[in-house]
């Protein structure tokens, strides 16, 4: 199972917004609404931000939305903030009963 | 509250093994299955397997398939994961990751263990 495609990185200024795409294929992304996002700052445990490709869990800001088209999902912040500076990583539920992670994308605020 | 909390670093020897432990409190432990994740240093995250804590059953990345174990003990509410054949390639930090009930993503991490393999 290769891992979901991710750009290296993305910068966005305060205030602006900015959107972190994750490409699978038909078998994962495509087939299955079970994509979620994490958040991962330095030395620190990933933290769930969207789950089932649009939803919040309770406490995440709603400056997060998720989105989904074909076999691409999508992470957008709006109202970027210093403290959105982490990386951050796509997963997805595969067609082999499996779980995989995209490659992660560096967020730096400007 | 919610917590898995994992057992300590490791420092192994290439072809040795490793044991890791992740506790679970605050709900109930054979109800949400569990999933390892690894990142080496400076990498992402990359899928292990998982187990579910109430028949024990698993499943586990092909990648990994013969040289890993996941088991758990329901009387402390624990699972483990066992790495065989260790090499330097396995240096990494491994955390466990709770599935959700309602939502079907890893909503609960554990600290994240350590190992090292170094001759």
């Amino acid at each position: 199972q290769s891992a979901l495609t991710q750009p290296a990185s993305v910068s966005g200024s305060p205030g602006q917004s900015i959107t972190i795409s994750c490409t699978g294929t038909s078998s994962d992304v495509g087939g299955y609404n079970y994509v979620s996002w994490y958040q991962q700052h330095p030395g620190k445990a990933p933290k769930l931000m969207i789950y089932e490709v649009s939803n919040r869990p309770s406490g995440v800001p709603d400056r997060f939305s998720g989105s989904k088209s074909g076999n691409t999902a999508s992470l957008t912040i709006s109202g970027l903030q210093a403290e959105d500076e982490a990386d951050y990583y796509c997963s997805s539920y595969t067609s082999s009963s499996t779980w995989v992670f995209g490659g992660g994308t560096k967020l730096t605020v400007l | 509250q919610v917590q898995l909390v994992q057992s300590g670093a490791e420092v192994k020897k290439p072809g040795a093994s490793v044991k890791v432990s992740c506790k679970a409190s605050g709900y109930t432990f054979t109800s949400y299955y569990m999933h390892w994740v690894r990142q080496a240093p400076g990498q992402g995250l990359e899928w292990m397997g998982i187990i579910n804590p109430s028949g024990g059953s698993t499943s586990y990345a092909q990648k990994f398939q013969g040289r890993v174990t996941m088991t758990r003990d329901t009387s402390t509410s624990t699972v483990y994961m066992e790495l065989s054949s260790l090499r330097s390639e396995d240096t990494a930090v491994y955390y466990c990751a709770r599935l959700g009930l309602v939502v079907n993503a890893f909503d609960i991490w554990g600290q994240g263990t350590m190992v090292t393999v170094s001759s």
